[in-house]
């Protein structure tokens, strides 16, 4: 157990929805950071957070946003969802800025 | 997208073999990681690297940090099932690049 958890594990929805994932950090982690993974894919960086503040953008797509809440909590919300957009998303946090990141479980998002 | 080419794609190896596995890159990073994720699970941290040459060990895992900052290696010794999985390779110098990942099936 890395000490992220996720929330949901797992989401099913339909095409055009919105959903929202979240993550708990490491405690005394201030980073966050979200990865989305496709089917037999690698992980792709969407997005860092630190200490409430948008650090590093990866390929995220304008459909996706996230924040990050002064409890150090974050947030990934995904909107008007297509059937590609169905994949793992990981959260990972690490205590400061470029240090090792631990990986939370992943939801796992299928777009019907 | 991705900047590490990391190899070989998969391996298929039987019980009590050694496994190696490396990630190369055109860029120069600070740290190198390996990672180790189980299908449906997170990646879960192997082994860390912070120093130019430095090799390391994880029980029967061995990694080294290339000289040119370019490339990393990971060495798993008299592999056992429980080491099927997909390995990866991680390169962090402000954000963090993932390679493809190594999959590794092992035959008892």
């Amino acid at each position: 157990d890395s000490g992220v958890t996720q929330t949901p594990k797992h989401l099913i929805t339909a095409t055009g929805q919105r959903v929202t994932l979240r993550c708990s950090p490491r405690s005394g982690d201030l980073s966050v950071y979200w990865y989305q993974q496709s089917l037999d894919q690698g992980l792709q960086f969407l997005i860092q957070y630190y200490n409430g503040e948008e650090r590093a953008k990866g390929n995220i797509l304008e459909r996706f946003s996230a924040q990050q809440f002064p409890d150090l909590h974050s947030e990934l919300n995904l909107s008007s969802l297509e059937l590609g957009d169905s994949a793992l998303y990981f959260c990972a946090s690490s205590p400061g800025r470029e240090e090792t990141q631990y990986f939370g479980p992943g939801t796992r998002l299928l777009v019907l | 997208g991705q900047q590490l080419n990391q190899s070989p794609q998969s391996m298929f190896i039987q019980e009590g073999e050694d496994v190696s596995m490396n990630c190369t890159s055109s860029s120069i990073f600070n740290t190198w990681l390996w990672y180790k994720q189980d299908p449906g699970e997170g990646p879960v941290l192997l082994i860390a690297l912070y120093k130019a040459g430095e090799l390391t060990s994880n029980g029967r895992l061995t990694a080294q940090f290339g000289i040119t900052r370019k490339d990393s290696f990971l060495n798993i010794s008299a592999s056992i099932p429980s080491d099927v999985g997909i390995y990866f390779c991680a390169g962090q110098r402000v954000d963090m690049r993932f390679g493809a990942g190594t999959r590794l099936t092992v035959k008892p």
